[in-house]
């Protein structure tokens, strides 16, 4: 019930196009959605993160889409670049303070020029 | 913003030493940090929670008495890795919950090699 399970694996993209990753939870307490980026070498970064109050978030290039009732939500790459090309993580957790992350699986983007 | 510092990056010992990862929160206090391990190709492993003044909650499968951690005050955190083994090598990473802040925050990790 703790899973995050997270989809592709891998994706290669062109420069420009849109890069769309996938993830799926089980447990419906988990009340907060984070995306990470993570590059070679480096400590995952916070991209964007969502709440299940809104379906949609949006900042600049990235999007989350989240459906509440799927308990499905997946990060939208708009115009993607070959500077995008890092490994993605979705994450889930309850707000309450101090609670663990839930990672998903990854998924390692390549943009192609 | 929140910033959390880890060090040393990169550091190689010696099979049987022990060797320690500090985790500062420059900026905030952080009354519970994680520690995690990474293997090359995969997600993030949890290894404990460290909460400040109390003794850390390790997940199951992890060694206590091999992965030390100690969270003295709300703005260090540190893992020793004690008679560390070529097992041992991979990629150490920590976070900090800011309260009221968006999620957690990562240090930079530390690439761990023993040889």
């Amino acid at each position: 019930q703790q899973q995050v399970k997270q989809s592709p694996q891998s994706l290669i993209v062109q420069k420009g196009g849109i890069s769309i990753i996938n993830c799926a939870y089980e447990n419906t307490a988990f009340d907060y959605f984070p995306w990470y980026q993570q590059f070679p070498g480096k400590g995952p970064a916070l991209l964007i993160a969502i709440r299940p109050d809104v379906s949609e978030k949006k900042e600049g290039r990235f999007t989350i889409s989240f459906n509440k009732s799927a308990k499905q939500f997946s990060l939208h790459i708009m115009d993607s670049q070959p500077g995008d090309s890092a490994t993605y993580f979705c994450a889930a957790r309850t707000e309450t303070s101090g609670s663990r992350l839930t990672f998903g699986e990854g998924t390692q983007l390549t943009v192609n020029p | 913003g929140a910033v959390v510092s880890q060090h040393p990056s990169r550091v190689i010992c010696k099979s049987g030493t022990s060797v320690k990862i500090e985790c500062r929160s420059l900026d905030f206090q952080a009354t519970t940090m994680f520690w995690y391990r990474q293997f090359p190709k995969q997600s993030l492993m949890l290894m404990a929670t460290s909460n400040e003044g109390s003794k850390a909650t390790y997940e199951q499968g992890v060694e206590k008495d091999k992965f030390l951690i100690n969270h003295a005050s709300l703005t260090l955190s540190t893992l020793t890795v004690t008679s560390a083994h070529p097992e041992d090598s991979s990629f150490y990473i920590c976070s900090a919950d800011r309260q009221g802040g968006d999620g957690y925050t990562f240090g930079s990790g530390t690439r761990l090699t023993v040889v």
